[in-house]
């Protein structure tokens, strides 16, 4: 069965930074592209960020380019998202997602979300 | 990047059938692959449709998908619709670099 576990959200601080985790099993998880989508309280999904399976290659939204970086470890089955200059706009619940192949295309699998609220 | 464009909301009756359409702006619909996803309220959202008109198992027949090229749009259709279909509709596709979502589709089954 494919699990799909974020954690790290919480209460950040304007100009703070964040790093989101997230915990897969049930899949060879480096054969999978894995993707970052939030969405900000009442509205709808958006992407934000995607990595490929060897991790080679990695795609921001142009929202949060230059702040924040995906990355992974296939030793650990853990997908990251390092959230640096934080701004109120941030504030969503992030999914990560597992992608149907390697590289950048749909999903089919939703991890539960994990809340990040960027306030002083 | 193109944008995917959804109707904001659709409401019919239980047992009929409800169409959701999605157009993408530029570029062909059929370029790249169009994903459903259903997302219940206070909950993640789940997969229903993937390259175009595939079902993950465990999702019923009644919701179906596909792709018109003379309209450039990928369409979500549910039919006989109960009431535990309440929910937010989402198309979604790519290109090289970005994944990108539609607005979203509340339907409301009464």
């Amino acid at each position: 069965e494919v699990q799909l576990l974020e954690s790290g959200g919480g209460l950040v601080q304007p100009g703070g930074s964040r790093r989101l985790s997230c915990a897969a099993s049930g899949f060879t998880f480096d054969s999978y592209a894995m993707t970052w989508v939030r969405q900000a309280p009442g509205k709808g999904l958006e992407w934000v960020s995607a990595i490929t399976g060897s991790g080679t290659r990695t795609y921001h939204a142009d929202s949060v380019k230059g702040r924040f970086t995906i990355s992974r470890d296939n030793s650990k089955n853990t997908l990251y998202l390092q959230m640096n200059g934080l701004r109120a706009e941030d504030t969503a619940v992030y999914y990560c997602a597992k992608d149907l192949a390697g590289d950048v295309g749909g999903f089919d699998y939703w991890g539960q979300g994990t809340l990040v609220t960027v306030s002083s | 990047n193109f944008m995917l464009t959804q109707p904001h909301s659709v409401s019919e009756s239980p047992g009929r059938t409800v169409t959701i359409s999605c157009t993408r702006s530029s570029g062909s619909i059929a370029s790249n692959y169009v994903q459903w996803y259903q997302q219940r309220p206070g909950s993640s959202p789940t997969t229903l449709i993937y390259e175009h008109n595939q079902r993950p198992s465990g999702v019923p027949d009644r919701f179906s998908g596909s792709i018109d090229s003379s309209s450039n749009s990928a369409s979500l259709t549910i039919s006989g619709l109960k009431t535990e279909d309440e929910a937010d509709y989402y198309c979604q596709s790519y290109d090289r670099s970005n994944q990108v979502f539609g607005g979203g589709t509340k339907l409301t089954v009464l």
